[in-house]
């Protein structure tokens, strides 16, 4: 058990909605990591927030958008959703203070039918 | 930008027999790197990093990794492999020297183990 929790763990739904899939982090960690796994992507970081700043951007598309919160959960919301944002979405956590490893919680499988 | 390149996406290998996962990094600074392995329907488990100091690094389930800046590269090895080292595995680098820590992944390499 990493310790990094998320929510749900598979999730389905129709082409065009909006989910929000959510991601509570180590306890003392305050940086929060979203990556999206496919097979054709590979594993692609898409963003990350520290201590609820957004600290970097990777491959998000516009549709896609994350917070983090005060008590350092975070969320990640996708609307618009197409069949190609089918995929296996990994919250990620560490310190933010550098030297440290990222500890991975166990996905979030969202299937776009 | 930082990059790895994992060479072989599926390496088979024979139980009791040396494991080996190539991987080769770029990199315009110092670079962090770590393995990662992924069992079925689970979220990635660190096996071990390097960051700085000595070259050859031990990790968990006995795996271990020499960082060679002459060849660019961060090889895992395990001496003998086991059934329960099936699994894919992920090379990846930190952009810690630029900034942040975000990581940028190889393409996996599958293990199988041929009992």
């Amino acid at each position: 058990d990493s310790g990094v929790t998320q929510t749900p763990k598979h999730l389905i739904t129709a082409t065009g909605q909006r989910v929000t899939l959510r991601c509570s982090p180590r306890s003392g960690d305050l940086s929060v990591y979203w990556y999206q796994q496919s097979l054709d992507q590979g594993l692609q970081f898409l963003i990350q927030y520290y201590n609820g700043e957004e600290r970097a951007k990777g491959n998000i598309l516009e549709r896609f958008s994350a917070q983090q919160f005060p008590d350092l959960h975070s969320e990640l919301n996708l609307s618009s959703l197409e069949l190609g944002d089918s995929a296996l979405y990994f919250c990620a956590s560490s310190t933010g203070r550098g030297n440290t490893e990222a500890f991975f919680g166990q996905g979030t499988r969202l299937t776009v039918v | 930008a930082q990059s790895v390149t994992q060479l072989g996406s599926h390496v088979s290998v024979s139980e009791g027999a040396l494991v080996l996962l190539r991987c080769n990094y770029s990199s315009s600074v110092p670079p962090y790197l770590f393995w990662y392995v992924q069992y079925p329907n689970q979220g990635l488990q660190l096996l071990l990093k390097y960051t700085t100091g000595a070259t050859l690094v031990k990790g968990i389930n006995g795996f271990e990794a020499e960082f060679k800046k002459s060849e660019t590269s961060f090889h895992l090895t395990k001496p003998s492999a086991h059934m329960s080292d099936a699994a894919e595995y992920f090379c990846a680098v930190s952009d810690f020297y630029l900034g942040n820590e975000k990581l940028t992944f190889g393409t996996g390499t599958r293990l199988t183990i041929i009992p």
